[in-house]
């Protein structure tokens, strides 16, 4: 599977849309980019997918680059409950793994 | 919604005991699949199953064994506890097939003293 890089920490002020992007510049022709986030003391909760379109859902929009080399999540609505860390994992379909990275930890602020 | 359930929230044991973390999802999922997440290591996949009776090797194995006998249940065993295997644990279980999402409880946050 194809690693991922994405910034260590993010702040963003409550109400804001808070952007996160990951580089995921080896992805394959057939890998899925999944995000999903952890808030303290929890387990991981997914958020998105996709492959090669943009996605929206009740929680976040996703969007990829043409050339699939990076995406961005995007929160519209940022709440102190958005304080998490976030994961940009790139999985094969065939593959039950996800392969975690550090992820980025969103501090939203009042 | 989706409901994985891991049995214990916190947990204290020995070193050299025998320990048993169990996982049930409500969902009739193929797949369950436990973690264990360490600050700095992030998740590290020990063992998953694809089905009743079968199970897989993840990145970290060493030291622990699964057991999967009904399709909901999926435990992890600590054969002789050590204080390395300090540690959260995650249960996850998905579907099977394409573009399925796991679905995770809420942690074991085990302390090998």
């Amino acid at each position: 599977d194809a690693k991922t890089t994405q910034p260590t920490s993010m702040d963003c002020a409550e109400g804001r849309a808070a952007n996160l992007p990951c580089n995921h510049s080896t992805i394959s022709g057939n890998e899925y980019v999944y995000w999903y986030r952890q808030i303290h003391s929890q387990g991981p909760q997914y958020i998105i997918h996709g492959l090669k379109n943009n996605e929206t859902n009740e929680m976040a929009s996703l969007i990829i680059t043409e050339d699939r080399k990076s995406s961005t999540l995007i929160l519209p609505h940022a709440t102190l409950r958005d304080t998490a860390v976030y994961y940009c994992i790139v999985r094969v379909e065939s593959n039950y793994q996800l392969i975690w990275g550090a992820g980025t930890k969103l501090i939203i602020k009042p | 919604d989706v409901k994985v359930t891991q049995s214990s929230r916190y947990l204290v044991k020995r070193t050299g005991e025998k320990v048993f973390l169990e996982c049930v999802q409500d969902m009739d999922h193929e797949n369950m699949f436990w973690y264990r997440q360490d600050p700095g290591l992030g998740l590290r996949l020990i063992y998953f199953s694809y089905d009743v009776k079968m199970k897989e090797k993840g990145d970290i194995p060493e030291g622990y064994s699964v057991s999967r006998e009904k399709k909901e249940r999926f435990s992890l065993i600590l054969e002789s506890a050590s204080t390395n295997q300090t540690s959260m644990y995650l249960c996850a279980s998905n579907e099977g097939g394409q573009r399925t999402e796991a679905f995770f409880g809420q942690g074991t946050r085990l302390t090998v003293v």
